[in-house]
């Protein structure tokens, strides 16, 4: 199977938060990423976490880690329009720089 | 702007031509990458430049040739293609290849067509 596994689609109104949640099986991983890709666009850093965090909070953007579960997840408040992008986890050791990306969540903000 | 630029944005070739993709960086990075998105796949790493040296070569067919002239640019001449070699192609740079935190900065790609 995938190493960092991901719903492929979350569809959210505006407004609401949108939650998007990725496992991932390396109990090594130290550096857990989410980036956004905009249409016609390439992939941006959105937020990251330290794996010897369980949260973190950069403004509408909140990042829990359960380490136990392998789990990550990116909650959006107040989801805009501008949000609608696809949205990838990816995952990387503390003795490798290669990144281990999801196949993306595709997440649509209806009016 | 992420200031990595990738030129052309689209190409459509059939499988006997010989193309190449260019990459870009202004940011003063040293590593360079090369990876390949499908649809619902997870992004495929293909090459990967740390000072202009080739440090991975991630299985990729010898169709696929990548070339790193300094630490700014970065091609992936192509050629003899085949229709399932149709996707996304993205580069990606960072500051080099250590372990650890590693943020890559991508262009927008190419979106190529092999008929």
């Amino acid at each position: 199977g995938e190493d960092v596994e991901q719903s492929l689609f979350l569809s959210v109104r505006e407004g609401d938060s949108s939650v998007i949640n990725c496992t991932y099986t390396d109990s090594s991983s130290t550096y857990l990423y989410w980036y956004k890709q905009e249409p016609g666009a390439g992939l941006q850093l959105l937020t990251y976490i330290f794996s010897n965090m369980d949260m973190k909070q950069d403004q509408r953007l909140t990042v829990l880690l359960n380490k136990k579960d392998k789990h990550l997840s990116l909650r959006i408040a107040d989801t805009q329009t501008g949000d609608s992008a696809i949205y990838f986890c990816a995952e990387s050791m503390l003795d490798d720089y290669k990144l281990s990306f999801g196949a993306g969540t595709t997440v649509t903000v209806r009016a | 702007e992420t200031g990595v630029t990738q030129t052309p944005r689209h190409l459509v070739m059939g499988m006997t031509n010989k193309k190449s993709l260019k990459c870009e960086q202004h940011l003063g990075h040293n590593a360079m990458y090369w990876y390949k998105q499908s649809a619902k796949k997870p992004l495929e790493l293909m090459f990967v430049y740390n000072f202009k040296e080739q440090t991975e070569n991630n299985s990729v067919p010898s169709r696929f040739s990548p070339e790193c002239p300094n630490s700014s640019h970065l091609f992936l001449h192509l050629h003899t293609l085949q229709p399932e070699d149709s996707a996304l192609y993205l580069c990606a740079s960072s500051r080099e290849t250590s372990g650890g935190f590693n943020e890559q900065f991508f262009g927008p790609g190419t979106r190529l067509t092999v008929l």
